[in-house]
């Protein structure tokens, strides 16, 4: 089946420093890649949408020179969380989606927990 | 525009009971339907699909059949096991939209006790 991981799984910084979090699809190629925040007993926010080779689409109210997404191929998708500071801590999940998918179906990584002191 | 609603939750359940976690919709194409499963600390699984009107999707002993007449889709098995306590989200996909995201409900969490 589709997989996708993301690396680190978790990761504890301090303020002010920035973050990178890798998503990759591992045995197909993702066309479409989607951003997500979780906290703690809430359902999944999405932050931005991206496809290969173009500039990701955020949503209303995410900064996106906060939050920076690069989708530079069809394999690899990074989000980078700058200058982190603890309101950023949160649970980050990455999902993935081919041109084959059926019918929209999305594949999703294991997510990574960011604690930001 | 396009939307989930999900029973709120917690469900707590003794194991071997019965569950049922209602899911409706509101789509302006015809969706597909999914059910995905977040155990703790997790990302999300999907657990069963249904594309159309009818169509009944299974996995693991859960069971949900795609109802258009009532625009619903809801999750069930008969006989719930400890490991079975996890977070599940009914979520859409409205091909007619374009390159967009699933939609999520907001998500039920299931404790079963033994």
């Amino acid at each position: 089946g589709a997989v996708v991981s993301q690396h680190p799984s978790w990761v504890i910084c301090k303020s002010g420093t920035s973050v990178k979090i890798e998503c990759r699809s591992l045995d197909f190629q993702a066309t479409t890649m989607f951003w997500y925040r979780q906290f703690p007993k809430q359902s999944l926010m999405l932050m931005a949408t991206s496809n290969e080779g173009s500039k990701a689409t955020y949503e209303q109210g995410v900064e996106k020179d906060k939050f920076l997404i690069n989708h530079a191929s069809l394999t690899l998708s990074t989000l980078t969380v700058t200058s982190a500071h603890p309101e950023d801590s949160s649970f980050y999940i990455c999902s993935a989606r081919s041109g084959t998918s059926g019918r929209g179906e999305q594949f999703f990584g294991p997510g990574t927990r960011l604690t930001v002191l | 525009g396009d939307s989930v609603t999900q029973m709120e939750g917690p469900v707590t359940l003794s194991e071997e009971a019965f569950l049922t976690i209602n899911c409706t919709y509101t789509a302006t194409g015809y969706p597909s339907l999914f059910w995905y499963v977040q155990y703790p600390g997790e990302g999300l699984q999907l657990l069963l699909k249904a594309t159309k009107a009818d169509d009944k999707g299974s996995n693991k002993g859960f069971e949900a059949t795609y109802r258009k007449e009532t625009t619903s889709f809801h999750l069930e098995k008969g006989s719930v096991q400890v490991s079975d306590s996890a977070v599940y989200f009914c979520a859409l996909s409205d091909l007619g939209s374009g390159n967009t995201p699933l939609v999520f409900g907001k998500g039920t969490r299931l404790s079963v006790i033994a």
